[in-house]
């Protein structure tokens, strides 16, 4: 049974480009999570799909930051215009459904902004 | 307002000894829902354990408990004779029912067993 899996594992980028993060859940799972950890802390919520839509915008830090869910299953997550501090692990999560109590954790994708 | 707080950045406990993990958290929600996660150096989150706000008994799952203290709003983790591979970053994390899109970490502590 495959996990969640995000690719790429690791994205180095300059200053200024759009960057497209992945994250496909594990299969039946209908919610979906994105959080941010930057070096040293602790998860930061992004935003969060229930099948393909998302409730809750207000956690995405900027209007730079978009994702999008198709199909009821793997999501995208859209870095414009990255910045220095953009540079993160970005992990995403999945689980059965809304009320699910346990969210399942891909190995996340290493953004670096030079 | 800090919705969890871990206190202790850093843990030390010897191998085979047993070993709490401290998390306080702020709600005002009647219903809710407690984690811990373990974080190793890979990178990976893995969960540990879960306490609804109503469940009765303690949540144990192996050699992990979750010491639940409604009144006080603490849930800490205890770690049973602590092996090496328990070395890792551990984070507490709530959901709300009046949020369930949102999971609320803290900042974590950070445990090394030492041999």
């Amino acid at each position: 049974g495959a996990g969640v899996s995000q690719s790429p594992s690791n994205k180095v980028t300059e200053k200024g480009k759009d960057v497209e993060l992945r994250c496909d859940p594990i299969s039946g799972h209908t919610a979906l999570y994105w959080y941010r950890q930057s070096l040293g802390q602790g998860l930061e919520f992004l935003i969060y799909f229930q099948g393909n839509s998302a409730p809750d915008k207000s956690g995405l830090p900027s209007d730079r930051f978009s994702a999008e869910r198709t199909g009821g299953s793997v999501s995208t997550l859209t870095i414009q215009r990255t910045q220095q501090e953009d540079s993160a692990v970005y992990l995403c999560a999945s689980s059965l459904g809304f009320i699910s109590t346990t969210q399942y954790f891909g190995p996340g994708t290493r953004l670096t902004v030079l | 307002a800090q919705k969890i707080t871990q206190t202790q950045p850093g843990m030390f406990v010897q191998e085979k000894e047993a070993v709490t993990l401290d998390c306080t958290y702020d709600t005002s929600d009647p219903s809710y829902g407690l984690f811990w996660y373990k974080q190793p150096s890979s990178g990976e989150m893995i969960f540990l354990i879960y306490q609804g706000s109503y469940d009765q008994q303690n949540a144990t799952e192996g050699r992990y408990s979750l010491n639940f203290q409604k009144a006080r709003k603490s849930a800490n983790l205890v770690i049973s004779a602590s092996q090496l591979g328990d070395s890792a970053m551990y984070f507490c994390a709530m959901r709300e029912s009046t949020s369930y899109d949102k999971v609320i970490f803290g900042p974590g502590t950070s445990l090394s067993v030492i041999p």
